[in-house]
């Protein structure tokens, strides 16, 4: 079957650098995708690794390895704001994209 | 920029009532997609569009339909609704397969 494994919740302190991790088991794979969620808003796409490596947006990392199936989500400098539900989601040999359950991300002053 | 635009925001049906959301994609991407999303779950892929033809089917029940039109706006047709049914439903447009942007999201309330 397919499937994604993720944290179910990480907390953190404001300030400090957090990892969200990811393993995933798909039928065939094209890239693993990071979402950001708050309670009640719609996903917001933040990433997509095709490549093994490292991919940087400002303050957001995610990485991939391929051959581990394995990818992060690596998230600096913590602010309040970052306290939100992040999905890993994997696109499969079908552009479909498979979900993880979702990390929520608990930051504390 | 312009998003993905859905509405209503709020629906309150009664069990066994039909709904229809809407959804307007970005201008210019190819793919709709629509999800459900319960309480605490990831969203769950009903049903996606390319270029107005349906492209992919996930966990879409019979009761619900869709279909996008040629203006390439989406409309989602739910009937015989359940309590069950209760849950936020996304619409999300992408050009490729890789971004996904998401509508703000309709919240159906069954009673």
């Amino acid at each position: 079957g397919q499937s994604l494994e993720q944290p179910s919740e990480v907390t953190a302190v404001e300030g400090a650098i957090v990892q969200i991790n990811c393993t995933y088991q798909t039928s065939g794979f094209y890239g693993l995708s990071w979402y950001q969620q708050h309670d009640g808003g719609a996903p917001t796409f933040l990433s997509y690794n095709a490549l093994d490596g490292l991919e940087e947006t400002g303050r957001f990392s995610s990485f991939l390895s391929r051959s581990d199936s394995y990818g992060y989500l690596l998230l600096q400098e913590l602010q309040m704001k970052d306290s939100a539900s992040y999905f890993c989601a994997a696109m499969d040999s079908n552009y479909q994209l498979i979900w993880g359950a979702g990390t929520k991300l608990i930051i504390k002053p | 920029a312009a998003g993905v635009i859905q509405s209503p925001r709020h629906l309150i049906k009664e069990k066994r009532e039909t709904a229809t959301l809407k959804c307007y994609p970005i201008p210019r991407h190819d793919t709709v997609y629509w999800y459900q999303q319960g309480p605490g779950q990831d969203p769950q892929f009903l049903i996606s569009f390319y270029e107005k033809m349906q492209s992919d089917k996930g966990s879409i029940p019979d009761r619900f339909s869709a279909q996008q039109f040629s203006d390439y706006h989406s409309e989602l047709n739910m009937s015989s609704l359940e309590l069950g049914d209760s849950a936020l439903y996304f619409c999300a447009s992408s050009a490729g397969a890789q971004a996904r942007t998401f509508g703000s999201g309709t919240r159906l309330t069954v009673v």
